[in-house]
């Protein structure tokens, strides 16, 4: 059975970090193209960022928005992709859910930008 | 950038009813190298995250009841629900993964 299980969310101040992390099991990882994806609280669906597999070099794309603030990355030898949240604002918000392709879906962990 | 416009905003309908949802694109979705359209739809419950339903435009997901059809080429899309349950009150959205990835802004189906 898929699983991915996101963790790191919380309550944070406008401009400081936060790094997401999921946990995968269930289907094989290395080869698997990674993405984050958020759903703000006003249920819109955002595709934030993916990263391919080793054989086509781990190549990341990013929603142009967040690109210089936000970074995806993996690591194969524990099944397990992250997303670092830079300099970070009201806007962003929301549930962040990480998915292997488009197939499967974490159950999301929420963050939330407030002073 | 591709855009999704996705239609109704809501929709009220009773038990055993068939419902259509409609996903158009600003750019065509079909790839000449395979012939496939790269649509999807999803279903997300209260509390859930979404689920995929639908892929390349057409094909149910494994598991996902034969009253979900997918239909549509090119730019227009529509999921159909046939005999509509009660377990369907839902949002859907659609998404193209033809060039990166854009949701529609759903559509959520209500009990009337």
């Amino acid at each position: 059975e898929v699983q991915l299980v996101e963790t790191g969310g919380g309550l944070v101040q406008p401009g400081n970090s936060l790094k997401l992390s999921c946990a995968t099991s269930g289907f094989t990882f290395s080869t698997a193209w990674m993405n984050w994806i958020r759903q703000t609280p006003g249920k819109r669906l955002e595709w934030l960022a993916q990263i391919e597999d080793k054989s086509n070099n781990y190549f990341i794309s990013y929603l142009e928005s967040v690109k210089g603030r936000f970074t995806i990355s993996r690591d194969d030898s524990k099944s397990s992709v992250y997303l670092q949240m830079n300099n970070l604002k009201e806007e962003d918000t929301a549930i962040y859910y990480c998915g292997v392709t488009i197939a499967y879906w974490g159950q999301g962990t929420l963050v939330t930008v407030s002073s | 950038d591709i855009v999704m416009t996705q239609s109704p905003f809501s929709l009220a309908v009773s038990e055993g009813e068939m419902v259509t949802i409609n996903c158009k694109s600003s750019q065509s979705l079909l790839s000449s190298g395979n012939q496939k359209n790269y649509l999807a739809w999803y279903q997300q419950k209260p509390g859930q995250s979404p689920k995929l339903l639908i892929y390349y435009a057409s094909t149910r997901q494994s598991g996902v009841p034969d009253r979900f059809i997918g239909s549509g080429s090119g730019t227009d899309f529509t999921l159909t629900i046939s005999d509509v349950q009660a377990e369907d009150l839902a949002d859907y959205y659609c998404l193209q993964h033809y060039s990166s990835y854009t949701f529609g802004a759903g559509t959520k189906l209500e009990l009337k």
